[in-house]
């Protein structure tokens, strides 16, 4: 069964400090994998697209990695800032291009 | 752009009533897709549109749900009759490039009394 495991489940961390959310996915063929933001009471906005060649991209202070190989990403943030605070959530493509979402991290950026 | 426009943001309603909830998709955009997010569950595909044709509705629920766009501007989305367990949050999302680069919008949150 196709399924996209995210962890942790929440995050507690102080303001400046960087983090890293890690995501497993067991989707198969895959397309592509997408991490997207989703602040508190809002819709989910995309902050990287990876295909299957790439292992790395960057949005400023977000950097998303992939291994296709061991079918695992991570976003790394660097240097956070309390607008960081939300939902992040892992999303894998099938070949179809139906997506496939995970549950998410919440994190929180505390002062 | 304004994005997404979803109506209500907010419904709260009795057991039994009809919901009908409203999506503006990004003008220009011909892929049109709608979803619900739960906690136990997460975001999950309900059904979507291309070309205001539907496409794939195999996440609807039940035959409790619906939808429709009846034109490029314009989709509803309708619970009746509505029950506890539909109690979500409800986005709207659209696309100019089919699945790649979805834009979502604030979503409209449901409770069903």
């Amino acid at each position: 069964k196709n399924q996209v495991e995210q962890s942790p489940q929440s995050l507690i961390i102080l303001e400046g400090k960087n983090c890293t959310l890690q995501c497993n996915y067991t989707v198969s063929p895959f397309s592509n994998l997408r991490w997207y933001k989703q602040d508190t009471g809002r819709g989910p906005v995309s902050l990287t697209i990876m295909t299957f060649s790439e292992n790395t991209k960057s949005n400023g202070r977000y950097t998303a990695t992939l291994d296709a190989d061991t079918k695992q990403s991570s976003l790394h943030i660097t240097a956070s800032q309390l607008s960081d605070s939300a939902s992040y959530i892992c999303v894998v493509s099938e070949d179809t291009d139906k997506l496939i979402f995970g549950t998410g991290t919440r994190l929180q950026v505390f002062p | 752009d304004a994005g997404v426009i979803q109506s209500p943001r907010h419904e709260v309603t009795e057991m039994g009533q009809e919901v009908t909830l409203r999506c503006k998709p990004i003008s220009g955009h011909d892929y049109l897709f709608w979803y619900r997010q739960t906690m136990m569950r997460g975001l999950e595909l309900l059904i979507y549109f291309n070309n205001n044709v539907p496409i794939d509705d195999s996440g609807m629920p039940e035959d409790r749900f619906s939808a429709k766009m009846p034109n490029a501007s314009f989709s509803t989305l309708k619970i009746q009759p509505s029950e506890p367990r539909d109690s979500a949050v409800y986005f709207c999302a659209s696309s100019l490039r089919g699945w790649y680069e979805q834009y979502f919008g604030p979503g409209t949150r449901l409770t069903v009394t």
